[in-house]
């Protein structure tokens, strides 16, 4: 099992430039979700997902879109970047059966907005 | 969800036990306390989790008032590895809330 992964590890964008970060898990979770960190703090919900097709706003959704269309892959869109898009973004899975369900993080995207 | 209260900062020796405590005096009935690290830039780990009950794995021991309004997170014999930043966080949607942790050294 490679568990999360995320694609690019490191990526430089320009003020207005548009990208999408790739996140994939093959665990068969049906819960995934996105996540950035800025420096010194700790990570805020951007956007989830309770299954294919279903996808809802976590904490600080501006500026970012999601898609769902399978169970494996979560990706996150950046339309119009900003410097205040500059953030370490982590995706993450769990199985979301349960009451309790614990969350599988990848290795994180390192974006810088310039 | 329960807010959480975790100092900003801990140091232990290696071979000691590292205790690691969490204040969450407003955790409702059905809210699960979650421990998590992040080391260095990582993805953040999942370590343990518990309602009421003490509870132990591989990694760590949580211990947990019986008033459930504060947590201690033990890491019985700590090692270098184990120095990174520890998240307490309560939750009963599947939603987890970060705040900013505390950050462990672990000292030779």
């Amino acid at each position: 099992n490679a568990g999360v992964t995320q694609t690019p590890k490191f990526r430089i964008l320009k003020i207005g430039q548009s990208m999408t970060l790739q996140c994939a898990q093959d665990m068969n979770h049906n819960y995934m979700y996105w996540y950035r960190q800025d420096p010194g703090m700790g990570l805020k919900l951007i956007y989830y997902s309770v299954g294919a097709g279903i996808t809802d706003k976590g904490e600080v959704p501006n500026g970012y879109n999601v898609s769902r269309s399978t169970t494996e892959d979560f990706p996150l869109r950046l339309e119009l970047a900003a410097p205040s898009q500059t953030s370490v973004y982590f995706c993450a899975s769990s199985r979301g059966t349960g009451v309790t369900n614990e969350q599988f993080f990848g290795p994180g995207t390192r974006l810088t907005v310039l | 969800d329960a807010k959480t209260t975790q100092p900003t900062s801990m140091d232990c020796a290696e071979g000691r036990a590292a205790n690691l405590p969490c204040n969450h005096s407003t955790i409702s009935g059905n809210e699960y306390v979650y421990w998590y690290r992040q080391i260095h830039s990582q993805g953040p780990q999942y370590i343990i989790h518990g309602l009421k009950n003490n509870e132990t794995n591989e990694m760590a021991s949580l211990i947990i008032t019986e008033d459930r309004k504060s947590s201690t997170l033990i890491l019985p014999h700590a090692t270098l590895r184990d120095t990174a930043v520890y998240y307490c966080i309560a939750q009963g949607a599947q939603k987890l809330v970060f705040g900013q942790g505390t950050r462990l050294t672990i000292n030779p």
